[in-house]
């Protein structure tokens, strides 16, 4: 089955910085990459998702890269805010082969004042 | 995503009783998953279900688990004989025609004394 690993599991910042997360993944079969941010106690909020035909996806301050070949896909925060401080998770799903995904275990990031 | 509901948000249970966890998809949204986040880790899909169809228990446990999304209701996660070890949050995510994008619901914590 697939399996997703994430680092650094821990990310400190300041402010205004840029924040790095990678992820990489097992499955060459699958196809959709998203990113969920999620703040303590509350529930995974999908911030940014790539499929496999793309190679790179922004969305404001977000942006998220994936490199097929070498099977791995990352996330990228710039100009951070002390509100984008949440734990992160990448996942890797093969659509119509169940639609299940796999989870990393999570990049605590905190953003500095 | 807001119109993800789950019942109760907390569930208390002694060992050797039975937890029902309910989700409420947005509707439209045929498609549901359950995952399990236990302190501290990632996200671990359990079961994938459609209306009145199991489509993939592989991350279930093999006893005590069951899961259910009758043609009308929420769907139901049942854990029988709760243990210590179940302690965890249960989160529902679904989705719609599209079947990529999941969109969590805020989770059951459920916490066995």
């Amino acid at each position: 089955g697939e399996n997703v690993e994430q680092h650094p599991s821990t990310l400190s910042v300041q402010e205004g910085d840029s924040a790095v997360i990678k992820c990489t993944y097992s499955d060459s079969a699958s196809n959709y990459f998203p990113w969920y941010k999620q703040e303590l106690g509350k529930r995974p909020q999908l911030i940014i998702d790539i499929r496999s035909n793309v190679g790179e996806k922004k969305d404001q301050r977000i942006a998220v890269t994936l490199n097929k070949t070498a099977k791995h896909f990352s996330l990228h925060i710039t100009e951070t805010q002390p509100e984008d401080s949440a734990v992160y998770f990448c996942a890797a799903m093969l659509t119509g082969g169940g639609n299940k995904l796999t989870f990393g275990t999570g990049t605590q990031l905190k953003v500095e004042l | 995503n807001a119109g993800v509901m789950q019942n109760p948000r907390h569930l208390v249970r002694r060992r050797g009783q039975e937890a029902r966890l309910r989700c409420s998809p947005v509707k439209g949204h045929s498609h549901v998953y359950w995952y399990r986040q236990l302190p501290e880790e990632g996200l671990k899909f359990m079961v994938y279900l459609q209306k009145e169809n199991i489509i993939d228990e592989s991350g279930m446990p093999k006893e005590r688990f069951s899961a259910e999304f009758p043609k009308e209701g929420p769907s139901i996660l049942r854990i029988q004989q709760v243990v210590r070890g179940d302690s965890a949050a249960y989160f529902c995510a679904c989705s719609g025609v599209s079947y990529n994008e999941q969109f969590f619901g805020p989770g059951t914590r459920l916490t066995v004394l």
